[in-house]
């Protein structure tokens, strides 16, 4: 199992431009999450799905859209990056029989300039 | 919505030296998990402990849910235990834990050998 991948490692970006930061997990779990990471900050919900098709805002989703059409896959779109938006994602999933433990991807370092 | 605190902010050990954090929460929850992030900035799970005690080698936690708090124990600390320590939690609302996690400010641990 390769568990939670995500891609780039890297990216910079000028503001206004637009990317799909990519997530996938094979270990066939039904949630998903998407989380920031700021400088000397814990991690910020962003946007969550429980399922194929399933998907809702969490604590600081502007800026950014998500869409779950297979079990495996959760990319979070910037449809204009602005600097606001450099930070560190991480990308997450568990399973509806595993309690919720949530196991988490290596992140994308984004660079708005 | 739901606070996660830790304590202490930072902590500087001698290599072999024990330690605790703390984390409070003020709501009741039904997924907690203690996170160590290292310089890579890679996540890694410690430990899934909504309630109880658990053990893994020189790690380990508590958490005692009816009074909101829990702990992590690291005994005869290492260098590569260095690291920001997290705990996150989500709120109980209605038994359903779906991964979406807020977590603390974080604990910042800097072991010298």
């Amino acid at each position: 199992n390769a568990g939670v991948t995500q891609t780039p490692k890297f990216q910079v970006l000028k503001t206004g431009q637009s990317m799909t930061l990519q997530c996938a997990q094979d270990m066939n779990h039904e949630y998903m999450s998407w989380y920031r990471q700021d400088p000397g900050m814990g991690l910020r919900l962003i946007h969550y799905s429980v399922g194929a098709g399933i998907t809702d805002q969490g604590e600081v989703p502007n800026g950014y859209n998500v869409s779950r059409s297979t079990t495996e896959d959760f990319p979070l779109r910037l449809l204009s990056a602005a600097p606001s938006q450099t930070s560190v994602y991480f990308c997450a999933s568990s399973g509806r029989w595993g309690a919720g433990e949530q196991f988490f991807g290596p992140g994308t370092r984004l660079t708005v300039l | 919505g739901i606070q996660v605190e830790q304590s202490p902010p930072d902590l500087i050990l001698q290599e072999g030296a024990n330690s605790t954090l703390r984390c409070n929460f003020s709501d009741s929850v039904n997924n907690l998990q203690w996170f160590h992030q290292n310089p890579w900035g890679q996540l890694i799970n410690l430990f899934y402990i909504p309630s109880g005690t658990k053990q893994n080698g020189r790690l380990s936690a508590t958490t005692v849910a009816t009074e909101r708090y829990s702990l992590l124990y690291i005994s005869s600390s290492q260098t590569t235990d260095s690291g920001v320590y997290f705990c996150a939690v989500e709120k109980n609302a209605g038994g359903t834990s779906y991964g979406k996690l807020t977590f603390g400010q974080g604990t910042i641990l800097t072991v010298h050998p």
